[in-house]
């Protein structure tokens, strides 16, 4: 099993629309979650932090489960600039060091046609 | 601020070549990392410095070396290139603060091994 699931998609919308993406981590023990966005053939960037109250900035509602070990971002009102590839990611301590790294994904690309 | 930069941005080895990715930033983080993504596997860690003179292990380090002399520089080495190597390397950086694990992408290197 992956430590960070996604549906692949690609989730194809119309302009307007509201679409929503759901991610399951496997590590219950997992503090901080985030969700990148990745536009074709460029680099991830930080979209947002998800937190446990769930947060919301402009269009782009995040939630968090921990119960269930789910992470959701809704978008509404999709705009032609919002097709990309969304990542899901979630910080892991490594056993042996204590590091914090991150856990990405493998993404979920949306398509919003006019 | 320029960010995270990488040099360079596409490169074609044959099998056996050796070279080195550079990655450099100017934001005084103190933590970096080397991922390389490949489609349908995500981002995965190759390895990761927590600081100047510092580097250790990722999920997959196995034909890869690292260094970093200085805080900004960050190095990537392959000393003898396999098919299985062709992949996109991202560099990121991050600040040592505490619960800060935002990570900031360079643009990325595209490597093919022939």
């Amino acid at each position: 099993r992956k430590e960070v699931e996604q549906d692949p998609g690609p989730f194809n919308v119309p302009e307007g629309a509201t679409v929503a993406f759901n991610c399951t981590y496997s590590n219950s023990a997992s503090q901080s979650f985030f969700w990148y966005r990745q536009d074709c053939r460029k680099e991830p960037k930080l979209l947002m932090s998800v937190y446990s109250s769930g947060n919301e900035d402009g269009r782009f509602t995040a939630q968090l489960n921990r119960a269930s070990q789910y992470i959701s971002l809704l978008i509404r009102d999709s705009k032609l600039s919002d097709s990309a590839t969304y990542l899901c990611v979630v910080n892991k301590r490594t056993s042996n060091t204590g590091f914090q790294k991150l856990v990405f994904g493998t993404g979920t690309r949306l398509l919003v046609s006019p | 601020n320029a960010g995270v930069t990488q040099t360079p941005k596409f490169r074609v080895l044959k099998t056996g070549q050796s070279m080195t990715l550079l990655c450099a930033q100017d934001m005084n983080h103190e933590y970096m990392y080397w991922y390389r993504q490949d489609p349908g596997m995500g981002l995965r860690l190759i390895h990761y410095s927590v600081g100047e003179g510092t580097t250790a292990k990722g999920e997959v380090p196995d034909g890869y070396n690292v260094s970093r002399l200085k805080k900004q520089n960050f190095l990537l080495g392959l000393e003898s290139a396999a098919p299985s190597q062709t992949s996109v390397y991202f560099c990121a950086s991050r600040s040592g603060r505490n619960f800060t694990y935002e990570q900031y992408f360079g643009p990325g290197t595209r490597l093919t091994v022939t």
